[in-house]
């Protein structure tokens, strides 16, 4: 199994700019989240969601859309990129619907850069 | 802020030492949870305690919960330079779906 697999590893990009971080888990998992994380800071909520085409937000949700079309993916699209959205990003899947009932797998993260 | 905050920031220690890091939250939790991250890595889930239990072991690690002072430890015992790594605890909020992580603390195992 793969787990949770997450493209691109690195990006660059310009203020303005818009782009979509892919988020895939093979283990058919019903909850998958967003977190950045930024020094000092831990890891924030941006979205999350319970199943196919149920979404709902996080801590830091403005600036970032999100879709769960299938159970499997669960892309996060930066509309407008700027500066402040540089971070580094992860999704996180769990079994269950209820994040706290059981442990969260996370990916290898995306490496976010804004000009 | 309903997040965990780890104490302390920042650790070093000798290796076969133990490290002890805690972990202090404002709200009710269900659980809590204990995550370990390598240097530019993802998080891995290390061990769930809930909070009708006040201590959980797993190998090397064991995990303390006293819901009155609303603070949980991890004891990592006999570390290794292997152990070097930030730790973060998670704790969920009122609507059972929002994992919120603290700063993290950064553990340094020196062989």
């Amino acid at each position: 199994n793969a787990g949770v697999t997450q493209t691109p590893k690195f990006q660059v990009l310009k203020t303005g700019q818009s782009m979509t971080l892919q988020c895939a888990q093979d283990m058919n998992h019903e909850y998958m989240s967003w977190y950045r994380q930024d020094p000092g800071m831990g890891l924030r909520l941006i979205h999350y969601s319970v199943g196919a085409g149920i979404t709902d937000q996080g801590e830091v949700p403005n600036g970032y859309n999100v879709s769960r079309s299938t159970t499997e993916d669960f892309p996060l699209r930066l509309l407008s990129a700027a500066p402040s959205q540089t971070s580094v990003y992860f999704c996180a899947s769990s079994y269950s619907a209820q994040a706290n009932t059981g442990e969260l797998f996370f990916g290898e993260g995306s490496r976010l850069t804004v000009l | 802020s309903q997040q965990g905050e780890e104490d302390p920031q920042a650790l070093s220690i000798q290796e076969g030492e133990n490290a002890t890091m805690n972990c202090s939250y404002k709200t009710s939790i269900n659980n809590l949870q204990w995550y370990r991250q390598n240097s530019g890595r993802g998080l891995v889930h290390l061990i769930l305690i809930r909070s009708n239990e006040r201590e959980k072991h797993s190998g090397r690690l064991r995990v303390t919960l006293d819901t009155s002072k609303k603070s949980s430890s991890l004891l990592i015992t006999a570390s290794r330079a292997a152990d070097t790594a930030s730790y973060f605890c998670a704790i969920i909020t009122d609507n059972n779906n929002d994992m919120r992580f603290g700063a993290g603390t950064r553990l340094t195992v020196k062989p």
